[in-house]
Parts: structure tokens; sequence; C-alpha cells
């Protein structure tokens, strides 16, 4: 069975601060894929970033970036300077090898960043 | 640039009538996927397809039927509306996830059953 959490609901802050997200998994699977997506009030879900399980390399693009820990099964996102724009629902989903792109998204972490 | 497209953004559809949502993807990917999004439970997996004519249960599938007859397009249906079916509906399509292949979302179907 997968299971994704992130346990915040809802994170505010004021802009310039840095945000944390935090996201646990479990699987059994030693092959899987984990990923994040934005969601703005518009409703689309925006791509962020997709990890394999056997690449544990952290990864920094612009103001985003992710730690990947195998060892704690978590998957963290941080937003650094973060602007208003970051005001969105952030997801994290897991997917298994065999599972044909399925995906397991946590409850989602509700971002407000305030000017 | 990918582009998965619902058809209606919103919707409002009374108890007990056929509702169809439709999806189509712009990239030739052999997977699509239905998603039901609710507060505080994320997005649910209802459908998916792997190929033309296939489908294959999700998490929730009870009260909703799927359709694909071509590759591009991947349909929802539900039956019977009914109002606990008030949510937003979530099309995405992929590719097999080798290499860094990965999985786009269309704009969302907020669906009002009243």
């Amino acid at each position: 069975a997968q299971k994704v959490t992130q346990a915040q609901t809802e994170i505010s802050v004021v802009e310039k601060e840095d945000v944390t997200l935090d996201c646990v998994y479990e699987t059994r699977d030693t092959t899987y894929y984990l990923f994040w997506y934005k969601q703005p009030p518009s409703g689309e879900l925006v791509f962020l970033i997709r990890r394999n399980s056997f690449d544990e390399q952290n990864e920094i693009s612009g103001r985003y970036s992710w730690n990947f820990q195998k060892s704690t099964s978590s998957f963290n996102f941080t937003i650094t300077a973060s602007q208003v724009v970051d005001s969105a629902v952030y997801f994290c989903a897991l997917s298994e090898s065999d599972s044909w792109g399925k995906l397991q998204f946590g409850a989602g972490t509700q971002v407000v960043v305030t000017p | 640039d990918v582009k998965v497209t619902q058809s209606s953004r919103y919707l409002v559809k009374r108890t007990g009538e056929k509702v169809f949502l439709e999806c189509v993807q712009d990239m030739d990917h052999e997977n699509m996927f239905w998603y039901r999004q609710d507060p505080g439970l994320g997005l649910r997996l209802i459908y998916f397809s792997y190929d033309v004519k296939m489908k294959e249960k999700g998490d929730i599938p009870e009260g909703y039927s799927v359709s694909r007859e071509k590759k591009e397009r991947f349909s929802l249906i539900l039956e019977s509306a009914s109002t606990n079916q008030t949510s937003m509906y979530l099309c995405a399509s992929s590719l097999p996830l080798l290499g860094k292949n990965t999985i786009y979302f269309g704009e969302g179907s907020w669906l009002t059953v009243v």
C-alpha cells in the first residue's frame, strides 16, 4: 500500500520568509517516483519536480529546493524568499514503478504569503 | 507544451442526470487518468486507462464509468449524478514513467450536483 502524508494543513508567512513543506511517504517498492505539484486558485495542477527513488541528489531550481531523504522516507520542499505568487496549495505525490503512473497524493498544504 | 484540455470548467447538474466530463490530450500519451479532489482528502484516483479501450478502476470507482475510444480522449461518466459527487474533477495524462516523463494535468472541472 502507498501512503503520502502532508501533516501541515496551512502555512502562513510574510513575503521574503522561507517556507518548508513536509512530505512523508510509505511504500514497499524499491523503485518509485515522487512528485510535487502546485495548485494556484485557478485549479490547474502545475508540475514542479519529479524525483526517482534511486536518485537521492537534492535539487535546486531558482527559489525552490527539494530535500529527498530515503532513510526517513521524506521529500521536503522549501521555498526561499517567498513571494505572494507562491500562494497556492502544494501537493506531494507518490507513484510506484508498476502502477502505470497512478499517483497517490497527500492531502495538500495551503501556503499563504502576505505582503 | 503538453496540453490536457477538459471540456467544461463549471457544470451544474441535477440529481439523477447523466453527466459526461471530457478530456483531450495532444501529446499521444498512452496513460490517462481521472481524479477527484475534495478538501482535506487531496486527489483520489477514480479510473485510469493505459491504452485505447482499456480501463482500470482506481481507488473510488463507485458511481462512475469511463470511455476511451480514441487515444487522445478519455471521458468520465456519471450515470446518475448524486449530490455526493459534487467535487472538482481533474484529468491527467502521461507516457510510461521511464526516464524523465511526468504526469500532466488539465485545469479541472468543477461539478455541482443539486
